[in-house]
């Protein structure tokens, strides 16, 4: 149980296009939803929370408007990079806060989307 | 401003031993932890957590122990097998979001 998905597991673009990340929680639902971010030899970074059918909350020094996050449903929140630049290639992973009964605070984890911009 | 921190980056140990991972806190507001693992180019796969009320919470070979007056948690793995050689992440909890270490990476020798 608790599974969590994503979609793609890699992407290419170019500079200037936009990605849409999906991920999915498979066995359970999940009103709230988080996207993080990791570098190369570095700690997972907080980038948003994502509650269903309310805004996302973003961390300071995150551009919401270059990362949009939509959790439309209590299984599905969507990450989009808009106008994607070198800077912004990164492995970006999302969680799901786990159901009833596996820790008030238990997150899992998706497999993570590898993301290069040429 | 680190509020986790594992200060060892790496910890070699030897097959069948007993590997200990350990991880400090400064944040007193953080009242749930866990340890994750972690693959390169995957995601962290959950492994144990301890809630501040409790001192010890125990899952097959794995162990955390939490000592809130020093802010110190740390996970026993015993004994030691050649798979659990990844990264593991410490992380803290303050109801609202995870805090995540900056990881140790575990080699077990055979």
């Amino acid at each position: 149980g608790a599974v969590v998905s994503q979609h793609p597991s890699w992407v290419i673009c170019k500079s200037g296009t936009s990605v849409k990340i999906e991920c999915r929680s498979l066995d359970f639902q999940a009103t709230t939803m988080f996207w993080y971010r990791q570098f190369p030899k570095q700690s997972l970074m907080l980038m948003a929370t994502s509650n269903e059918g309310s805004k996302a909350t973003y961390e300071q020094g995150v551009e919401k408007d270059k990362f949009l996050i939509n959790h439309a449903s209590l299984t599905l929140s969507t990450l989009t990079v808009t106008s994607a630049h070198p800077e912004d290639s990164s492995f970006y992973i999302c969680s799901a806060r786990g159901p009833p009964g596996g820790g008030t605070d238990t997150q899992y984890f998706g497999p993570g989307t590898r993301l290069t911009v040429l | 401003d680190q509020q986790v921190k594992q200060n060892s980056p790496s910890l070699s140990v030897q097959e069948g031993r007993i590997s200990i991972l350990n991880c400090d806190y400064t944040n007193s507001m953080f009242d749930y932890f866990l340890w994750y693992k972690k693959y390169p180019a995957e995601g962290p796969t959950f492994l144990i957590s301890i809630s501040s009320i409790k001192d010890k919470n125990e899952d097959g070979r794995f162990t955390v122990f939490l000592n809130k007056s020093a802010k110190h948690l740390s996970l026993h793995i015993v004994p030691s097998q050649p798979g659990d050689s990844a990264v593991y992440f410490c992380a803290a909890s303050d109801r609202r979001k995870l805090v995540f270490g900056q990881g140790t990476r575990l080699t077990i020798n055979p």
